[in-house]
């Protein structure tokens, strides 16, 4: 099984400033993670898929990066809607897993 | 446009069986697979299974095979995820989401949550 350990567990962060969240795969998985969002008493929202393509609706601050055991989330220009936990997965290899997800506070 | 609506609430007992549901509309039911997350209460997200509804191929996580049975029933484009035996710490809110194979396994759209409370 592929172990995702994201970093760091939780932020508190000021408006306008950028969020880097980090994804780090316990093996090679390619480009096969995705980044999701939920809010508080939402569902999870797809933010990012393969590692750096956009999904449409998302705002462009959302932005992804990297590949085989390190990815990153970046949120550029931080705002109060962004308050939210963000979650990486991976779609390499059945059995598929999560991040244990970042909490996004706004200060 | 594309919709996945879940069953409401359940309130059990420990020992008691249930089957919660997840129908999908607007879209090829038997042309996705469907998956089911657990989120227990202030937790993260934890995956469980996928179905395919098409063929009903289904894969299981470790940590949840033999606990939970997930099935489809393709005539009412409906997923089903259900317990024999509830435990206490089965106490969460459950999701199902809709995911493309073809292009990849992450769940395009998302049900809105089943919250399933196990108490004595």
């Amino acid at each position: 099984e592929i172990v995702l350990t994201q970093s760091p567990d939780f932020q508190s962060v000021t408006p306008k400033e950028k969020v880097t969240i980090t994804c780090r795969a316990s093996q090679s998985i390619g480009s096969s993670l995705h980044w999701y969002q939920q809010k508080p008493d939402q569902s999870p929202k797809l933010l990012i898929k393969y590692a750096s393509q956009s999904i449409s609706g998302v705002p462009s601050r959302f932005s992804g990066s990297g590949s085989g055991t390190d990815f990153t989330l970046t949120i550029n220009s931080l705002e109060a809607e962004d308050a939210a936990a963000y979650y990486c997965h991976q779609s390499s290899s059945f059995p598929l897993t999560f991040g244990g997800g970042t909490k996004v506070e706004i200060k | 446009e594309v919709q996945l609506v879940q069953s409401g609430a359940e309130v059990k007992k420990p020992g008691e069986s249930l089957k919660i549901s997840c129908k999908g509309s607007g879209y090829s039911f038997t042309s996705y697979w469907i998956g089911w997350v657990r989120q227990m209460p202030g937790k993260g997200l934890e995956w469980m299974g996928i179905i395919y509804p098409g063929d009903s191929d289904t894969r299981y996580s470790p940590s949840f095979q033999g606990q939970v049975t997930i099935s489809a029933d393709k005539s009412i484009s409906t997923a089903y995820l259900q317990w024999s035996s509830l435990k206490a710490s089965d106490t969460a809110m459950y999701y199902c989401a809709r995911h493309d194979g073809a292009t990849g396994f992450f769940g395009d759209y998302w049900g809105q949550g089943t919250l399933v409370t196990v108490s004595s």
